[in-house]
């Protein structure tokens, strides 16, 4: 079964500043890979997702930004964070039985000041 | 496309007690529902699924049902134990297909009182 990684686990970051926030998978290939951003007390809303190497598609308009270099590495960028960029941010990936479960990373808790 | 809204927001039980959370959908082409349960700080953790092509499913405490019909589904946890204490998530999605989108309920908070 497939295994998901996220790192840094939390981040502490000032307005203005860039953000790297990296998702790997294990345990599976050509997986369709997936950026949630959950707001405190809030549900899951979809930010990115990969169907696979290069291909990106965008949920919501943000100052966001994702890639996916390799087969199973996920990446979330910005630029510039706002403060409104505070959040849980989860990385899923999909299973491979012919439904769509999705399996969730630890998340990373990004703070922005 | 798909919404999802689930009930109660926040729930308490007694230990011991039954615990039952509700959804709604409202596209006739999903045929997948899974549950999530979330504790504090992690993500979350798929618990139970139905497809709609069954119309109950449990596993030990653990019970979901689905009245394709009238597009429900609804979880039942009996003997509820402090440890189930969490956010649960419904959600919906169609057959997998190469983009498949599974839509989340808004979640319900559960604390089991000891």
């Amino acid at each position: 079964s497939q295994t998901i990684h996220q790192w840094p686990a939390t981040l502490v970051q000032p307005v203005g500043s860039p953000l790297s926030l990296e998702c790997t998978v294990e345990g599976t290939s050509n997986p369709n890979l997936y950026w949630y951003r959950q707001a405190a007390g809030r549900g899951l809303q979809l930010l990115f997702y990969s169907v696979g190497i290069g291909q990106i598609s965008s949920e919501v308009p943000q100052n966001l930004s994702a890639s996916r270099p390799q087969d199973r590495q996920f990446i979330l960028s910005s630029k510039k964070l706002l403060l409104s960029d505070s959040g849980f941010y989860l990385c899923a990936c999909r299973g491979e039985s012919s439904y769509n479960e999705q399996f969730f990373g630890p998340g990373t808790r990004l703070t922005v000041l | 496309g798909e919404n999802v809204e689930q009930h109660p927001s926040t729930l308490s039980v007694q230990e011991g007690d039954s615990a039952v959370i509700k959804c709604t959908y409202s596209d006739s082409a999903s045929n997948y529902f899974p549950w999530y349960k979330q504790e504090l700080g992690k993500g979350p953790q798929l618990i139970i699924d139905i497809r709609s092509n069954v119309g109950e499913k449990k596993d030990q405490r653990i019970a979901v049902t689905l009245n394709k019909t009238a597009k429900h589904f609804s979880l039942h946890i009996t003997e509820t134990q402090p440890e189930d204490s969490a956010v649960y998530f419904c959600a919906a999605s169609p057959m997998k297909t190469s983009y498949d989108k599974v839509i989340f309920g808004p979640g319900t908070s559960l604390s089991v009182i000891p």
